[in-house]
């Protein structure tokens, strides 16, 4: 997993509650990411990460916020969790030296997957 | 805006079969292409990757030419093994989004039998 980590693995959760998702890195780099998987749509973005308190929203960002207070570590927050938010969620990290360039290439987490009854 | 698509699974083949699995792409820039592969209960790895048209990606006999004529960039190996059988995502990143979004297919289940 080229040191990521994703925290927690499992949540089954209520509707309208708060929850949060961390993906841990230990290679300090600049771009994090969040996408989540759904069957029938692949994976979509969420949001981005360029940075500490650097972010940006991806395709699918309504109801997600995300942090990044340190370089390791990026949280993404559901406010108040719906059931189309169940789903699984995996974070991933770019190589620094070709983030900005066509051989970007992604290196994902072993995914969270979230159930919001 | 940027698309992906890619051929409905499941692909169910037997050990040694030909595959080919379908991935065509509709961008607004020059798209850099790409195939990820997610085992059961894992995240997904890079399988291989071609930036530029009639580039062709490689890697565990699995190969991939980008076709910029027919926006295509189908992925195909000679010999499947059991182990092989993962779920495939064709997926490309665009210079007018910095490269930083990549968009990707719904995938596509593979399923070898001994």
């Amino acid at each position: 997993d080229a040191g990521i980590t994703q925290s927690p693995r499992h949540k089954v959760t209520e509707t309208g509650t708060p929850v949060t998702l961390r993906c841990h890195q230990t290679e300090n780099h600049r771009y994090m990411y969040w996408y989540r998987q759904d069957p029938g749509h692949g994976l979509r973005l969420i949001h981005y990460s360029y940075g500490v308190k650097d972010t940006d929203k991806g395709e699918v960002s309504d109801g997600y916020s995300v942090s990044r207070s340190k370089t390791e570590d990026f949280l993404l927050t559901l406010e108040s969790a719906t059931s189309s938010q169940t789903s699984v969620y995996f974070c991933a990290i770019s190589r620094d030296s070709h983030a900005l360039s066509g051989a970007n290439v992604l290196t994902f987490g072993a995914g969270s997957r979230l159930t919001v009854l | 805006g940027d698309s992906v698509t890619q051929m409905e699974g499941p692909v169910t083949l037997s050990e040694e079969a030909c595959l080919t699995i379908n991935c065509t792409y509709t961008a607004t820039g020059y798209p850099s292409l790409f195939w990820y592969v997610q085992y059961p209960g894992e995240g997904l790895q890079l399988l291989l990757k071609a930036t530029k048209a009639d580039d062709k990606g490689s890697n565990k006999g699995f190969e991939a030419t980008y076709r910029k004529e027919t926006t295509s960039f189908h992925l195909e190996k000679g010999s499947v093994q059991v182990s092989d059988s993962a779920v495939y995502f064709c997926a490309l990143s665009d210079r007018d989004t910095g490269f930083q979004k990549l968009v990707f297919g719904t995938g596509t289940r593979l399923l070898v039998s001994p």
